[in-house]
């Protein structure tokens, strides 16, 4: 199987400061990646994708960031929200149209 | 649009018993997973169906774990027999594109094997 990790288990912030997940990849063949919020007892939720022939795209208070070089993924949360508390997991696809999560990351927010 | 429907929400069950789980993609969403989530790790892909057709089932357990998507539309996921680590939540997610669009998922169904 792929190898989609991330860095942190855990993270904690203040409420207002921005947030980094970050995520690391192993496939170099992988070319589209999601990052995906899970709260508890819910499926994940999509928040923002990108495809490799990009290396940042922004949604509303989101960026994510790739690295194709080091093979390494980002999400920055701009002014991180108590609603933002939740788990955080990468996926990435590769042209086998499967697609591979890492173990996630625990995003609590501070108030 | 209508989300991903799953059900049941909750099951619990003994070991060595039979269980089934239900899922309703999104309307028009041609590929459907069925992922298995441990507590405290990432869902796990079972098995990949395009329309009717198993495009991968290559880490589905085939001695107990059996799956089937007969129209195209709703799947069922079963595991007979059940054993103890089987407990896990049970999520079902779809697509329009395969793995060149984001995957929908539902709320899954938590399973407590006994």
């Amino acid at each position: 199987g792929e190898s989609v990790g991330l860095h942190l288990p855990t993270l904690s912030v203040q409420e207002g400061d921005n947030s980094i997940i970050n995520c690391a990849y192993s496939n170099s063949a992988s070319d589209y990646f999601i990052w995906y919020k899970q709260e508890s007892g819910k499926g994940p939720q999509f928040i923002i994708d990108i495809r490799s022939n990009m290396d940042k795209r922004q949604g509303q208070r989101v960026t994510v960031l790739l690295n194709k070089t080091v093979k390494h993924l980002s999400l920055q949360i701009a002014a991180t929200q108590p609603g933002d508390s939740a788990v955080y997991f990468c996926a990435e696809s590769d042209t086998g149209n499967q697609f591979y999560f890492g173990t996630g990351t625990s995003l609590t927010v501070i108030p | 649009e209508a989300g991903v429907a799953q059900s049941p929400r909750y099951k619990i069950i003994e070991k060595r018993q039979s269980v089934a789980f239900w899922c309703n993609p999104i309307s028009g969403h041609a590929t459907l997973y069925w992922y298995q989530q441990i507590l405290g790790q990432g869902p796990k892909l079972l098995i990949q169906f395009q329309n009717n057709g198993v495009v991968d089932d290559s880490q589905l357990p085939k001695d107990r774990f059996s799956a089937e998507r007969l129209k195209g539309v709703d799947s069922t996921l079963k595991i007979q027999p059940a054993k103890l680590e089987d407990s896990a939540v049970y999520l079902c997610a779809s697509s329009y594109l395969g793995g060149n669009s984001p995957l929908h998922f539902g709320n899954g169904t938590r399973l407590t094997v006994t």
